[in-house]
């Protein structure tokens, strides 16, 4: 079965340069979510997108954004890197039910591990 | 969402059945647990989730007491590739974040 993609698996930038991170989220799916995981921490939500709109915002830095595309993909920018943004990124998709707005199941992307120099 | 607490380790013995608990007991009546767990660094992968009744599929099994205060989720027969950290997550219906903490870190000697 087709997961999520995410692009590129590895990223290595130096302070104060800027990086785009691409999700491909499961076939039909609408709904993607991103998580940040800092080394020997848990996965920490960032940021969610629903029918390209926001749908809900984590701890994500004034530094970061993001947006969803007509075809559902998502990309997060993050800007002006600091030596703390090193870590792993996911993203996850899921679809939504559209009666109740309640989200299915998420499943993860392998992720991009970003090593900010 | 409610507050999971998890042991932070253990360990299996390969071929026996591990059983993982978890407790919620400020798990609201539209909140679902759900299980995922993380092989080294590789995305987090969904195993199970349920409200109020057992669930299983071909991964693990989901048993939930019936005060709904807390669950443990059982894996049959370790293998070695089922070492991982677990994490129990409560989730309301009408979320849609997942929050992650702490987990047990799980490994399943030869």
């Amino acid at each position: 079965a087709a997961g999520v993609i995410q692009s590129p698996r590895h990223l290595i930038k130096e302070k104060r340069e800027t990086a785009t991170l691409k999700c491909y989220p499961i076939p039909r799916h609408d709904t993607v979510y991103w998580y940040q995981q800092g080394p020997g921490q848990d996965p920490q939500f960032l940021i969610s997108f629903y029918e390209k709109m926001q749908s809900d915002k984590g701890s994500i830095p004034d530094r970061f954004s993001a947006q969803q595309f007509s075809d559902y993909h998502s990309e997060l920018n993050m800007s002006s890197l600091e030596l703390g943004d090193s870590a792993l990124y996911f993203c996850a998709s899921s679809t939504i039910r559209r009666a109740t707005y309640v989200a299915d199941t998420q499943y993860f992307g392998p992720g991009t591990r970003l090593t900010v120099l | 969402d409610a507050k999971t607490t998890q042991p932070p380790s253990m360990d299996c013995a390969e071929g026996r059945a591990a059983n993982l608990p978890c407790n919620h007991s400020t798990i609201s009546g539209n909140e679902y647990v759900y299980w995922y767990r993380q092989i080294h660094s590789q995305g987090p992968q969904y195993i199970i989730h349920g409200l109020k009744n057992n669930e299983t599929n071909e991964m693990a099994s989901l048993i939930i007491t019936e005060d709904r205060k807390s669950s443990t989720l059982i894996l049959p027969h370790a293998t070695l590739r089922d070492t991982a950290v677990y994490y129990c997550i409560a989730r309301k219906a009408a979320g849609n974040k997942l929050t992650f903490g702490g987990g047990t870190r799980v490994l399943v000697k030869p």
